[in-house]
This record gives structure tokens, sequence and C-alpha cells, in this order.
């Protein structure tokens, strides 16, 4: 069984840069794309973008200026950046696992809620 | 304001088929796959339906999903209270180069 396991600060302060890793185990890091997808509280899901696992990228339009996504497949774990964030990315951040078809996300991170605040 | 399209909410009693849409356009439902997840308060989505119409292992057979032109559906038949949560529609959109998502549908058991 695949286990994804989001880790990194609860709350970023406006304009700063909001950092989370994925650390994935029971599986191989390879032949996937490693995705963050996030949900604002009481919202619906946001696509923000994916690594392969050769460190190729896609970023959702909306937020590409401001993301960065890499992989270390050395350690498993896949990060997210997202730079100059303000209130309207308080968000619960999800990791997840898709395939070749994009929207196949078969296994997912439980979830980190970050907080913009100062 | 989504790229998919879904009803913010339906509703249906115990036992009765339930249908929920999913609206989009030749870039994304039109040409790719379509995706459902089931969400349950506090907790990750999980697949519920991929490739349109394909059902995962573990999920109950009175679930089916359908896509026509730039429209899909998943169906509930016979359904329970257990049935209750948001569900989504996903597909890639060619034109964004991405991943779109529906806006979610509530769906409350009477």
């Amino acid at each position: 069984q695949v286990l994804l396991q989001e880790s990194g600060p609860g709350l970023v302060k406006p304009s700063e840069t909001l950092s989370l890793t994925c650390s994935v185990s029971g599986g191989s890091i390879s032949n996937y794309y490693w995705s963050w997808i996030r949900q604002p509280p009481g919202k619906g899901l946001e696509w923000i973008g994916y690594v392969y696992y050769n460190g190729n990228t896609k970023y959702s339009p909306s937020l590409k200026s401001r993301v960065t996504i890499s992989v270390d497949t050395s350690k498993t774990q896949f990060s997210l950046k997202l730079s100059s964030v303000t209130a309207a990315d308080t968000a619960v951040y999800y990791c997840a696992r898709a395939g070749q078809d994009g929207p196949d996300f078969e296994f997912w991170g439980q979830g980190t809620l970050v907080s913009v605040s100062s | 304001q989504s790229v998919l399209n879904q009803p913010p909410s339906a509703s249906g009693t115990p036992g009765q088929r339930v249908t929920i849409s999913c609206s989009g356009s030749r870039s994304n439902v039109g040409s790719n796959y379509v995706y459902w997840y089931l969400q349950r308060p506090g907790t990750a989505p999980k697949v519920y339906m991929y490739r349109n119409s394909q059902r995962p292992s573990g999920v109950p057979d009175r679930f089916s999903g359908s896509k026509s032109g730039t429209s899909a559906s998943l169906a509930i038949s016979g359904l329970r209270s257990e049935d209750e949560a948001e569900y989504y529609c996903a597909a890639w959109d060619d034109s964004l180069n991405g991943v779109v998502f529906g806006g979610g549908t509530r769906l409350t058991v009477l």
C-alpha cells in the first residue's frame, strides 16, 4: 500500500513562501506524477500542479507564477513551494499520486491545513 | 468558478436512484477521461469512478458512470445513508494543460 504524508508549517505569514514536503512510502516514486491539490475551508478542490519522477513539471495556469514543485527520488519525497502567499492561499493541502491520465489520483495524503495570517 | 460544472446539491431517499452531472467542454470532458471522487468531511477524496465508467475495486456496483459528448454523470442506485458525501468530477484539460475539477455536489440522503 502506498502511503503519502504531508509535512510543513501550519502557519505562514502573508507575502512569505509556503513550503510543504510529501513523503512517499510503500511504493516506487518512478513512473508516476506526484501532485499537489488544495482545498480552501468549505470549498472545492483545486489542482496546483505535478512533478514527474524525472523532474518534469506542470502547474495550474492560475498559480504558475508562484509555484515550484520538485522531487527528490533518493529520499522518495516531493515538495511544494508557493511564494507571496495571501489569506486566499489558506487551505488544506493534499499530496497525491497520479498516473498517465492526469486526474487519476489513486493515493492521497491525509492533508495538512496551512493558514496564512500575520 | 470551476471549469467543470456540477449542481451544488442533490438528494434522495434510501433506495432511490440519484444522478450527479458534470458538464464541461471539448477541451476537457469532450476529449479526456472523467474521474469521480467521493469526499467525506475531514478526509481526503477517494476515487469512485475512473476512465468515465470504470469502478475501482471496493466501490459498490450501485455506482455507475457514463459520458456523452461534453457531459458526464455519476449514478447511484439503491441509495444508502453512507452515500451521503461530497462528490467531485475531474478531467484533464488540453487547453489549460492541467487537471480541472468540478465545484462539487453535496449528496444528502433524506
